[in-house]
This record gives C-alpha cells, sequence and structure tokens, in this order.
C-alpha cells in the first residue's frame, strides 16, 4: 500500500540551527501538507502546497519557515533559526485531490530543539 | 477558527458506547473523522459533506447536522483497539483543501 514517508525520525539541534525535515508524499497525489503537533497537544495546520506553491498558510508559518518540492517527488519543510518553541512532531501529508479528503499522514519527524 | 470537541477526554469500559462532538462556530464544508494512537500519525476513519448525512458502519458511525456545523463520532459496543486521540478535521470552503483539526478527545476504554 502506497505511503507518506518522513525522514529524519528524529531529530536533536541546537537552538538557531536550521533544520530541514523531509517528506516522500504519495506519487498520484496533488495537495502536500506540513502539520506540527507540540506533544499531547492538538494537530496544528502550517501550510498546503499545490501545484508547486504555496496553497494556503497559517499564522504559525511565518518568515522562519519555508517549503519546496525541489525534484517532484522530495516535499521539504525548512525550518531557519530554530526555537525551544519548536519542539513538535511535524506530520507531512498528502492528499490525492478529489472529494475523498482522506489525508494520508507519514509517521512524523520528531524534532527536539536545545 | 478551531472547531471545539467535547468531551476532551473519556474512559470507557469495554462494550461501553461514546459519543464525541465536533463544533464549528460557522457552517462547514466537509467534517473527517481521525483517529491517532499515541506515538503514531493520525489515521482517517470516515469523511462526511452533506448536512443530514450519517456514515459508517454499526461500530463507528457519525453524523454531519442539517446546518453543517456539528460533527458527532458514535462509538458503539468499543473495544480495547478504540483507544486513542479522536480529532475532526474541518474543511470551511470548497476547494480549499484546507483542514484545520479540532482540540481533540482522548479516549481510553478499560478491559
Amino acid at each position: 500500500e502506497p505511503e507518506v514517508t518522513q525522514t529524519p525520525s528524529h531529530q536533536v539541534t541546537q537552538m538557531g540551527q536550521e533544520v530541514i525535515l523531509r517528506c516522500v508524499p504519495i506519487s498520484n497525489h496533488l495537495y502536500f501538507y506540513w502539520y506540527r503537533q507540540i506533544l499531547g497537544q492538538k494537530v496544528e495546520f502550517l501550510v498546503s502546497f499545490y501545484n508547486n506553491e504555496i496553497s494556503e498558510k497559517s499564522e504559525i508559518f511565518d518568515d522562519q519557515f519555508s517549503v519546496e518540492r525541489p525534484d517532484g517527488s522530495n516535499f521539504t519543510l525548512k525550518i531557519r533559526s530554530t526555537k525551544l518553541e519548536d519542539s513538535a512532531m511535524y506530520f507531512c501529508a498528502s492528499l490525492r485531490g478529489t472529494n475523498t479528503g482522506e489525508l494520508f499522514f507519514g509517521e512524523g519527524s520528531r524534532l527536539t530543539v536545545l | 477558527q478551531q472547531p471545539v470537541q467535547s468531551p476532551q477526554a473519556v474512559i470507557l469500559r469495554e462494550g461501553e458506547d461514546a459519543v464525541i462532538n465536533c463544533s464549528s462556530s460557522k457552517a462547514l464544508y466537509s467534517v473527517h473523522w481521525y483517529r491517532q494512537k499515541h506515538g503514531e500519525a493520525p489515521v482517517f476513519l470516515m469523511i462526511l459533506l452533506k448536512g443530514g448525512e450519517q456514515k459508517g458502519h454499526e461500530k463507528i458511525s457519525a453524523s454531519f447536522n442539517e446546518k453543517k456545523q456539528q460533527s458527532s463520532l458514535y462509538l458503539t459496543a468499543s473495544q480495547l483497539s478504540y483507544s486513542g486521540t479522536y480529532f475532526c478535521g474541518t474543511e470551511y470552503s470548497s476547494g480549499t483543501y484546507k483542514y484545520i483539526f479540532g482540540t481533540g478527545t482522548r479516549l481510553k476504554v478499560l478491559a
């Protein structure tokens, strides 16, 4: 069964460093997402991406964040100058683009900022 | 704009029933339900698109009210495997494909 894969599964970084989280969405899907979940809390929408550009973004997704689909398969989230409060689980998800509305999530990348 | 879920948490014995609600201050285009087990990614359960719709099977089903501002998830004769956190995912406008998740409901089923 096709799946969304994310790397790394866990990354530890020092405050102020840049991190890149990578995702390989399901190949025939059209919409890609990043969500964030601080431990034990709600799943927060960060950004959606369609047709090689940002479709929607939340107020959380400020200039510190950027997304790219550099090679037609990988979908990356870059976090510049990380802060302690960026520590969270980051989920990538993809959507085929029909009214089924089923988001397929990856297993997540846990980011720990020290 | 985030939908509110109630209750925040519920503890059940195996075989008991539960209802989880998801409420929005304005009409939704669609609502989906997801279950997330501890340490795992959310997994899709079902989507509702039409006001007044009911969907699912006898064990896990959901409804969407006529005004499309509230959805409920019904878990009947709960099993241990139902334990997890349940989220509603909501889309406010057709075609935006922007899904905002509700506040979450933690469900624990005890033997």
